[in-house]
Parts: C-alpha cells; sequence; structure tokens
C-alpha cells in the first residue's frame, strides 16, 4: 500500500517567518505535485518536480524532490498572509496513480 | 491552459432527489478523470477514477450505485448523486489528468475543478 505522511498537519506562524512542509514515503515515485487549496475552491497545482533531486522555485516557494523520489518539501521564506491555505502534496507512481498527502493547513498571522 | 470547470458551484436539494455534477476540461482532452469528495478541513477523497468510454473504477466503500460517473467523452465526465440524503452533503471536486513525457516514461498531473458545494435538506 502507497502511503505519503505529509506533516505538520496544521502550522500557525507570524507573517515573515519561515516555514517547511515535508511529504514522506517509503515508496519512489514517478513525479510528485504541490497543491494549494483556499476555502470553497479546488486545488491549483504549484509544481511538479520529476528528477531526483531536483530544485524548482516559484517566488518565495522552493520545492525539493529527494534523490531517491520518496520524499519532497515546500520551504516558504517571510511567509504572507495570503499564503494561506491547505496545502497538498501528491505523488504519482505506476503511471497514472497518484495518492495525496493529508495536507497542511497554513494560517499567516498578519 | 489545463482549465478544467465544474458545474454547478453549489447545489440545494430536497433529500431523496438526484443531483448531477459536470466536469469539463476547457482546453485539453483528458482520458482520465478524478472525483473527489472533501469534508471540511481534510484532504481530498478520492471516489472513483473515470475513464473515456470504459465503466468507472470506485474507490472502497463508495457505492457506485449511488454514486453514478459517467465519462461520455474526451472533456466531460459527470457524477450523479441519486437519492440524496443529507449525510451526502459535501464539497465535490473533480480533477482532469493529463500525461506528460520525461526522460524515463510518463508521469500524471491533475488539474483540479472548482468544486460543488452539495447541500441536501
Amino acid at each position: 500500500t502507497q502511503l505519503l505522511e505529509q506533516s505538520p498537519q496544521f502550522l500557525s506562524i507570524q507573517e515573515g517567518e519561515n516555514l517547511t512542509v515535508y511529504c514522506n514515503s517509503s515508496s519512489v515515485f514517478s513525479s510528485l505535485q504541490w497543491y494549494r487549496q483556499e476555502p470553497g475552491e479546488g486545488p491549483v497545482l504549484l509544481v511538479t518536480v520529476v528528477t531526483g533531486g531536483e530544485v524548482k522555485k516559484l517566488k518565495r516557494l522552493t520545492f525539493q524532490f529527494g534523490d531517491a523520489r520518496k520524499d519532497s518539501s515546500l520551504h516558504i521564506t517571510a511567509a504572507q498572509p495570503g499564503d494561506t491555505g491547505l496545502y497538498l502534496c501528491a505523488g504519482t507512481y505506476g503511471g497514472f496513480k497518484t495518492i495525496f498527502g493529508a495536507g497542511t493547513r497554513l494560517f499567516v498571522k498578519a | 491552459g489545463a482549465v478544467v470547470s465544474q458545474h454547478p458551484s453549489w447545489v440545494i436539494c430536497k433529500s431523496g432527489t438526484s443531483v448531477k455534477i459536470e466536469c469539463r476540461s476547457l482546453d485539453f482532452q483528458a482520458t482520465t478523470m478524478f472525483w473527489y469528495r472533501q469534508f471540511p478541513k481534510q484532504s481530498l477523497m478520492l471516489m472513483a477514477t473515470s475513464n473515456e468510454g470504459s465503466k468507472a473504477t470506485y474507490e472502497q466503500g463508495v457505492e457506485k450505485d449511488k454514486f453514478l460517473i459517467n465519462h461520455a467523452s474526451l472533456t466531460l465526465s459527470t457524477l450523479t448523486v441519486t437519492s440524496a440524503h443529507p449525510e451526502d452533503s459535501s464539497f465535490y471536486i473533480c480533477s482532469a489528468s493529463t500525461s506528460q513525457p520525461t526522460r524515463t516514461g510518463l508521469y500524471n498531473e491533475q488539474f483540479f475543478g472548482p468544486g460543488t458545494r452539495l447541500t441536501v435538506l
């Protein structure tokens, strides 16, 4: 059974602080996606990482795929209230199968 | 690109009625679409995988006669909640999948619709 553990489940920080969200598995993924979801809306794709060790940056967000393609992290620098939302990681394996992490609910206080 | 729409965005119905939710990929063809259910402050729960031209594959515990899925074309999948009851009230989200090539093979990327809020009275 494929499992994707995401941590922390909840994070409340002050504006300007940095944070890191982790997704870990014992399984190898062909790719891993990060999504952000706001209340009452569908998840929006932020990034897809494919290659082991890959690092992608999206403004203040840095995404990293582990060398063995079993884990990934999302780092946010100088968080802003607009970053508040539910962050989901999703790992793809076996071609078209995808599993989602439980999500990290981030709240950034002004 | 990769826009997925859902209709309606919200619906309120009486207990015992059926509700149909449409999911469309607007600018790409999706051979596979997924239907999820999301409870408040929780992650997504996969209900079923919908493949164009074939029967949907339901996850364990999801009643296929309760949640009817039709994937008639490469851009449209529908979810019908039959004889809805208050416990079916939830946020339903669809996604459409595309496959992207890499040096080592293909990987699946899902693009989500905006969701449908169903309230059964």
